[in-house]
């Protein structure tokens, strides 16, 4: 089937101006989380979703971010006012039912986010 | 918290030869995978091999296999034979599967060229 799809490919925008990310998941997956990849900060985990509930939201930056997801499927990561330190690449992943199986997290191809 | 160190920022390695990247963590938990992803120019995150804490045997994957020392808490990946579609960007990951969260914290990455 069909592995974890990622829209925008790339985002470039002004400061100041809010985006969103969307994510796409494998179906059937009912785990779903989001990564940022920053040169200086390497692999961060911002948050994660069992189905729509978002248990974990420690990564989150700042209050300028939040995420959603409906259906248990679609996510949503939004920025808003975004700052030039936001500029990254957002990375999403999904797995099957936390606790099952073997936790592996299959990941999309991420989003360029470039804030000018 | 844990934490995962990659020690090595680049690594070359000839076509056909043998090449080891190393990882060490560092965790007060019991239960716990390993995981090496690798990240070609294309961005996508690649599960290579994983390693449950539970088991002594070392996980093997064709060409792929890891050094996995608990007490010493180290995992290093091993590739033999390389190719130069192995040239990528490695990232050692730990996942707690004894929490509530099994969320990834990554190395900062080993940058290994293959050169013909």
């Amino acid at each position: 089937g069909a592995g974890v799809s990622q829209s925008p490919s790339n985002k470039v925008t002004e400061k100041g101006k809010d985006v969103e990310l969307r994510c796409d998941p494998i179906s059937g997956h009912t785990a779903l989380y989001w990564y940022r990849q920053s040169l200086g900060q390497g692999l961060e985990f911002l948050i994660y979703f069992q189905g729509n509930s978002a248990p974990d939201k420690s990564g989150l930056p700042s209050d300028r971010f939040s995420a959603e997801r409906t259906g248990g499927s679609v996510s949503t990561l939004t920025i808003q006012r975004t700052q030039q330190e936001d500029s990254a690449v957002y990375l999403c992943a999904s797995s099957l039912e936390l606790g099952l199986h073997s936790y592996e997290q299959y990941f999309g191809p991420g989003t360029r986010l470039t804030v000018t | 918290a844990q934490t995962v160190t990659q020690s090595q920022p680049e690594m070359s390695v000839q076509e056909a030869e043998t090449v080891t990247l190393s990882c060490t963590y560092d965790t007060s938990e019991n239960n716990y995978y390993l995981f090496w992803y690798k990240q070609p120019p294309s961005r996508q995150m690649i599960l290579v091999i994983r390693q449950e804490a539970y088991k002594q045997q070392n996980a093997t994957e064709n060409r792929f296999s890891v050094n996995f020392q608990k007490a010493a808490k180290s995992f290093s990946l091993k590739i033999s034979d390389s190719q130069l579609g192995d040239t990528a960007m490695y990232f050692c990951a730990y996942l707690n599967s004894g929490g509530s969260n099994y969320k990834l914290t990554f190395g900062k990455g080993t940058l290994l060229t293959v050169n013909p």
